[in-house]
This record gives C-alpha cells, sequence and structure tokens, in this order.
C-alpha cells in the first residue's frame, strides 16, 4: 500500500461549490504539504503543517483552507471554487528534522477541474 | 530570493543514449540541498536524487548522476542509457530554508525518449 494517498484522484466540479481534498499517511511524519501544480510550472507551496496545532500559509494560500485533522490526515479546500483552480494537487509528507537532505514524500495528486 | 530556473523545455533523446537535463539555481545561502524528481505521465512525482552544497563527490544513483558545479551554481541531471520508461517531465528542486522547509520547483522539462 501506498504511503501517501490521495482521495479522490480526479474530480470536476463546478464553478462555486464546496471541494475537499484528502490527504492520509502512514509514514508517521509530522510535516505535511499541500501543493499546487499548474501546466508549465512547477509545484507552488499553498499550505503546510508540522502538527495537529500548527498550520501555515504558503505562497498561493488565497482561496484555500486546510485542516489537520490528526499526524495522519491533512485536507485541502476550497471553499468556492473558481476555474482558475484547475490544477493538479499534490500532498507531500516530510520527516521533522532541518537536514538538507529531508526528502518529501508526494502522493499520487488529485486531477481537478472547475468548470 | 531562492531560485530553481530549468531552461529546456522539452527535449529529446535516442534510446540508449545519454542525455543531460540543465538546472541553475540561486540562493545566498551557504548551505543548501538539491533534488531531481521525476513525473511520468501517470502524474506522481518520484525522488531520484539529491545532492548537498557541501557534498564533495558528485551524487549518483543508478543511471542518474548529477553534474554539481557550485561556482556556477548549477546542478544538471544526466541520464545515461535512457530507455522508453524514462520519458517523462524532471523538475530540479530546492530546499527552501525559511521556516517551511518547502521544496522550491523549477519549471521542469519534458524528455521524450525515441526508439
Amino acid at each position: 500500500d501506498a504511503d501517501v494517498t490521495q482521495t479522490p484522484r480526479n474530480r470536476i466540479t463546478k464553478t462555486g461549490k464546496r471541494i475537499m481534498l484528502e490527504c492520509s499517511q502512514t509514514k508517521g511524519h509530522d510535516r505535511m504539504y499541500w501543493y499546487r501544480q499548474d501546466p508549465g510550472l512547477g509545484l507552488r507551496l499553498i499550505y503546510y503543517s508540522f502538527d495537529v496545532k500548527d498550520i501555515n500559509k504558503g505562497e498561493i494560500s488565497d482561496g484555500y483552507s486546510v485542516s489537520r485533522q490528526a499526524q495522519a490526515k491533512f485536507s485541502l479546500s476550497l471553499e468556492s471554487a473558481i476555474p482558475n483552480q484547475t490544477a493538479l494537487y499534490f500532498c507531500a509528507t516530510s520527516e521533522p528534522t532541518g537536514m538538507l537532505d529531508n526528502e518529501q514524500f508526494f502522493g499520487p495528486g488529485t486531477r481537478l477541474t472547475v468548470l | 530570493a531562492q531560485k530553481i530556473t530549468q531552461t529546456q523545455p522539452g527535449m529529446f533523446v535516442q534510446e540508449k543514449e545519454a542525455v543531460t537535463l540543465d538546472c541553475t539555481y540561486d540562493t545566498s545561502d551557504q548551505s543548501y540541498g538539491l533534488f531531481w524528481y521525476k513525473q511520468p505521465s501517470s502524474g506522481e512525482m518520484i525522488f531520484l536524487i539529491y545532492q548537498g552544497s557541501y557534498d564533495e563527490q558528485n551524487a549518483t544513483e543508478g543511471r542518474y548522476s548529477l553534474n554539481f558545479q557550485k561556482a556556477r551554481k548549477s546542478a544538471n541531471l544526466v541520464i545515461s542509457a535512457s530507455q522508453l520508461g524514462d520519458s517523462a517531465m524532471y523538475f530540479c528542486a530546492m530546499r527552501s530554508m525559511d521556516s517551511s522547509y518547502k521544496l522550491i520547483f523549477g519549471s521542469g522539462t519534458r524528455l521524450l525518449v525515441r526508439p
């Protein structure tokens, strides 16, 4: 079984709808991240969390909110989806160290289309 | 600010030949870490190789090696003996030295391996 899972894998929705993307991990990592990937661009950080009481905005947090329900679960919500939020969304986890080689482990991605 | 630049949007290589994917970076930090990820058409992000700024040797992982030239601030990925399965997007990334420890990604290079 995958260490980092995301549900749903694909979602088509309409403008104005509320959408929740879920991420679960079995790696036991404290740090979790939500990234967004747009065509022709690399990944950009939306939100991150270092534990259940720690939520931080990334560079593109407008229009999004998150919830860290448990160490293993980190959800991303679009309160009122708009077409320019159409993108591939990734959840990632990492160990709680400041080491430079601290790898991030990515989920399989959720492809979201907002019509 | 830290930045990753990948100037090759797309590249072709003949099967069994070697290919170099370019990556330049900008940072004022003395210590930093650089990563390469592969993204096949299925969308997942696969970690390939890591290079630390103080590593004296260029990193190698199987057919992947990193041509690290610190003075030029470049960290090019070399894939030897290309295989059809190497066709994918390749992203260079740098560990952020701010409190998020996020990865800062380049825009990627799409590699197509020809039979």
